[in-house]
């Protein structure tokens, strides 16, 4: 069965210190990858994406996540952590078959500290 | 990207009533994707709405319980029937930023039901 891995239910980091969370799926092919944040009582915020290329990608607010093939891993990831960061996180998958069905992890919460 | 907006925001409501949950996309979109997530727990997608065709609807998931309308490509309803505790949950409605399966989706705030 398809599945997407968030093993941390909670990160903690102080601020300023770098932060990383982590995502694994098991999704045949070559899936596109993506990650959400939620904050409270908002819906999810689209942060970044990974389709093919560089195993390093960009996205808002200062994240970056980089993604391994051979791990089938998209761990999202910050040089810097900021208390606003602090906020639920969601890696999403989705099958290289044409549709729109999108697997959801549970979901990370990550606390910064000042 | 989009902008989309739910109404409720919240409800609170007895068992056995339905509840019609509205979304309203600020651009016309193909697809429109309605999502569960209860408490503590990930997304779940309930339902796929396409204009002018039924809803596709996911493993466990049913019309009867889950009504969905799709009048126009910027507008859907979810109903939530016959309701039980079971279904406090946040609703959250999403449309794809693109044609493409490589484009990433927008929510709508979402609407916390409360079924007591």
């Amino acid at each position: 069965a398809q599945s997407v891995a968030q093993p941390e239910d909670q990160v903690n980091v102080a601020e300023g210190n770098p932060l990383t969370v982590k995502c694994t799926y098991s999704v045949s092919g070559n899936p596109y990858l993506f990650w959400y944040v939620q904050y409270p009582n908002r819906g999810l915020q689209f942060l970044l994406k990974y389709i093919t290329g560089d195993n390093l990608v960009k996205g808002s607010y200062g994240f970056e996540a980089e993604f391994n093939k051979s791990q089938t891993s998209f761990h999202l990831k910050k040089p810097s952590a900021l208390v606003s960061d602090s906020a639920l996180y969601f890696c999403a998958v989705r099958p290289n078959t044409g549709g729109f069905k999108t697997i959801f992890g549970a979901g990370t919460r990550l606390f910064v500290k000042a | 990207s989009a902008v989309i907006s739910q109404k409720p925001s919240r409800d609170i409501c007895q068992r056995g009533t339905s509840l019609t949950i509205q979304c309203q996309v600020d651009s016309q979109v193909t697809m429109m994707f309605w999502y569960r997530q209860q408490p503590g727990q990930s997304l779940t997608l309930i339902a796929t709405a396409n204009q002018g065709s039924e809803a596709t609807y996911e493993s466990g998931f049913v019309i009867d319980k889950f009504p969905i309308s799709r009048p126009n490509l910027t507008f859907s309803t979810l109903t939530v029937s016959n309701m039980s505790p079971e279904d406090s949950s946040i609703y959250l409605c999403s449309v794809g930023g693109g044609q493409g399966a490589m484009n990433e989706q927008f929510f709508g705030p979402g609407t916390r039901l409360t079924v007591l």
